[in-house]
C-alpha cells in the first residue's frame, strides 16, 4: 500500500506570497492532520480534517488554512507568507480519528 | 494539553537493547500512549501504542506500568539506523491531534 505523499517536496517563496501544499493520504484513510516543524518550536499541530470537515485547529494565525476533499486528499494554504513560516510541513493520515497516524515526507518551505 | 517527560538524550551500543523511558503521570484511563520516531529530516514514523497491557510488534516492545503513569519503549537489538528522535505522546482524546514534546535523541554507537 502506498504511503502518504506530499507535493511539492521543496518550495521557495518570497515574503508576501501565498502557497498551497498538497497531501494524499494512504488509501482508505479518512483523517488527515497537518503539522509544522521548525528548529525553535519543534513539531506543532496545525489542523485536523475528517470527512471534509475541520475538526481541530492549533494555535496558528488565520493565514493558515486548509481543506479536505471527498477523496480525503487535503490541501493547506498559507497566505501573506512571512520569514517565520519557513519550516517543514508534515501531513499525516489515519484510518479515523484517534488511530495511529502515518506521516508523509513533508514539504520543506523556505520563505525569502 | 497533555505533557510527557522524556530524557533529552541517550546513547546505546549497537546490538544492545535500547530502553527509552517516558513519564505521563497525568494520563487518563482511556488514553493511549503512542510512540513515534523521527530520523533526521524525515516525517515521524509510528512505532507502537498501548493502553494498559504490554505490547510488542516487529519494531519494538512497549512496557506500561500498572498505574499507567510511565512507560518504556524497548528496541531489542539497536542498530545504527535506529538513531533518531523518539517521541512519547498521549492525550489527544478522540481527535487526530498529536502533541509532540521535545523527545529523546537516541544515538546508537558502533
Amino acid at each position: 500500500k502506498a504511503g502518504v505523499t506530499q507535493t511539492p517536496r521543496y518550495l521557495i517563496k518570497t515574503r508576501g506570497q501565498q502557497v498551497t501544499l498538497s497531501c494524499s493520504p494512504i488509501s482508505g484513510h479518512r483523517s488527515v492532520s497537518w503539522y509544522q516543524q521548525t528548529p525553535g518550536q519543534g513539531l506543532q499541530f496545525l489542523f485536523e480534517y475528517f470527512s471534509e470537515t475541520q475538526r481541530n485547529k492549533g494555535n496558528f494565525p488565520g493565514r493558515f488554512s486548509g481543506r479536505q476533499f471527498s477523496n480525503s486528499r487535503s490541501e493547506m494554504n498559507v497566505s501573506t507568507l512571512e520569514l517565520g513560516d519557513s519550516a517543514l510541513y508534515l501531513c499525516a493520515s489515519s484510518l479515523a480519528r484517534n488511530y495511529e497516524q502515518y506521516f508523509g515526507p513533508g514539504t520543506r518551505l523556505t520563505v525569502t | 494539553d497533555a505533557k510527557t517527560t522524556q530524557p533529552p538524550s541517550m546513547d546505546c551500543a549497537e546490538g544492545r537493547a535500547a530502553n527509552l523511558p517516558c513519564n505521563h503521570s497525568t494520563i487518563s484511563g482511556n488514553e493511549y500512549v503512542y510512540w513515534y520516531r523521527q530520523i533526521h529530516s524525515q516525517g515521524p514514523q509510528y512505532i507502537i501504542h498501548g493502553l494498559k497491557n504490554n505490547e510488542t510488534n516487529e519494531m519494538a516492545s512497549l512496557i506500561i506500568t500498572e498505574d499507567r503513569k510511565s512507560s518504556t519503549l524497548i528496541l531489542p537489538h539497536a542498530t545504527l539506523r535506529d538513531t533518531a528522535v523518539y517521541y512519547c505522546i498521549y492525550g489527544s482524546g478522540n481527535t487526530g491531534k498529536l502533541i509532540f514534546g521535545q523527545g529523546t535523541t537516541l544515538q546508537v554507537k558502533p
